[in-house]
């Protein structure tokens, strides 16, 4: 059973939509992660938090905004988005350096942008 | 430069068959983590090893063994007796020295799709 979960599985919307997508997770971790993954290739990093601070961001377009409400919880709220952005958003965890970073991932959401 | 090199895009085998997931990587740092993730259709990463730079010792788990070699800068997977519900993509990944606050970053190989034929 995965610790780290993501909320809804599947959403479809429209480019005017605005929607979140929730990741909560059980682990502890104080480093939480989200990538976007296009069909046959490895995941992209988007953003990353380390103690509920923003740490990195991927020049990620704007309409891709995160929070991280507390240590469990991470959000990323769509707004305005385009039928490129369809995807699966996958949300990780893991403890930042210097304690071990092994990611583990979520099972996804699969957004589809019309 | 970091990099990681999985050359076999897709591999098809019937139940049974021992199969090996190539991974090459490059980087100039001395201490570094490699890792492998397995991804079903069901879409999520699924975490599989983590092996440091120092401990060249391969693993075997069950049906799963790595092969760790710093002389070839390899990290191979070996499935042994094959099985339908081995059927993934398998990505092989590198953990990254760019340091930014508290986090670095991976670096994926692209994936090596592997089927595995009833």
């Amino acid at each position: 059973d995965t610790e780290v979960t993501q909320t809804p599985k599947h959403l479809v919307m429209g480019m005017t939509n605005k929607k979140s997508l929730k990741c909560e997770q059980h682990m502890g971790h104080r480093a939480m992660y989200w990538y976007k993954q296009k069909a046959k290739k490895p995941p992209e990093l988007m953003f990353v938090y380390s103690y509920e601070k923003l740490s990195i961001n991927e020049s990620v377009p704007s309409r891709f905004s995160p929070e991280c409400p507390n240590s469990s919880l991470l959000n990323l709220h769509l707004h305005a988005l385009q039928p490129e952005d369809s995807a699966l958003y996958l949300c990780a965890s893991s403890q930042p350096l210097p304690r071990e970073e092994t990611q583990y991932f979520g099972p996804g959401t699969r957004l589809l942008v019309l | 430069a970091q990099k990681v090199t999985q050359a076999q895009t897709e591999i098809s085998v019937v139940e049974k068959e021992d199969v090996t997931l190539d991974c090459v990587y490059e980087t100039r740092d001395t201490t570094y983590y490699l890792f492998w993730y397995k991804q079903p259709p069901s879409g999520e990463l699924v975490f599989l090893i983590r092996r440091n730079s120092f401990d060249e010792q391969n693993e075997i788990s069950g049906r799963y063994s790595w092969n760790f070699q710093k002389s070839t800068s390899s990290f191979n997977f070996t499935i042994t007796a094959s099985q339908v519900v081995d059927s993934a993509v398998y990505f092989c990944a590198l953990i990254s020295q760019s340091y930014a606050g508290n986090n670095r970053k991976l670096i994926w190989g692209l994936g090596t799709s592997l089927a595995v034929n009833p």
